[in-house]
């Protein structure tokens, strides 16, 4: 099975701009979380999506957001972006039966000038 | 909020020594997994421990689990160059209605395995 992917790699941004980050999960997985992780704070969770529903939400600013697809595909947005925002964001997807380990992607390293 | 806090923070070893990392955490579990992830990349997930499970084996990788302490260690023998890599433990938060797939991380051990 082909693993996580995330699109794109790499992201250079200016503040106040937005960003759409894109996660593909592996096949059979429905349920995708997304974590931000910084030198300062570490791996934060931000959410999870399961079955197109966001079913946790992470301690961010409503300007981070996300959505689920029908194929378990997942986006997350960040609008007006801010300095802080620089990050690596990574996907993970599982397959939600029972099982607790978490597949992760390589991530998308953003950086926000 | 930082569920696990791993010590030490940086460990250097050398080929063929073994690496004992641990982590303590702050709340009941059901459950501790281990994830290495290799200079800013992905997390591969390493193992994982029922809070029912006193000690668990992979391969090279021993976990275990002492739920009175709140703690876990992660041992390597027979340490590889490979190795070299972050370590972290993860526990699924129980703010969430149980759900797993909102894992809280600690921040880590930098392991650095020198040939």
């Amino acid at each position: 099975k082909a693993g996580v992917t995330q699109t794109p790699r790499y992201l250079i941004k200016t503040r106040g701009q937005q960003v759409t980050l894109s996660c593909s999960p592996i096949s059979g997985h429905r349920s995708v979380s997304w974590y931000q992780q910084t030198p300062g704070q570490g791996l934060q969770f931000l959410f999870e999506y399961f079955s197109e529903t966001q079913r946790n939400k992470g301690n961010f600013p409503g300007r981070f957001s996300g959505r689920q697809f029908s194929n378990s595909r997942s986006e997350m947005n960040v609008s007006t972006l801010e300095l802080g925002d620089s990050a690596l964001y990574l996907c993970a997807s599982r397959h939600d039966r029972g099982s607790y380990e978490q597949y992760f992607g390589p991530g998308t390293r953003l950086t926000v000038t | 909020s930082q569920q696990g806090e791993e010590d030490p923070q940086a460990l250097s070893i050398q080929e063929g020594e073994n690496a004992t990392m641990n982590c303590s955490y702050k709340t009941s579990i059901n459950n501790l997994q281990w994830y290495r992830q290799n200079s800013g990349r992905g997390l591969v997930h390493l193992i994982l421990i029922r809070s029912n499970e006193r000690e668990k084996h992979s391969g090279r990788l021993r976990v275990t689990l002492d739920t009175s302490k709140k703690s876990s260690s992660l041992l390597i023998t027979a340490s590889r160059a490979a190795d070299t890599a972050s370590y972290f433990c993860a526990t699924p938060s129980m703010n969430y209605g149980g759900s797993q797939g909102n894992l809280i991380f600690g921040k880590g051990t930098k392991l650095s395995v020198k040939p």
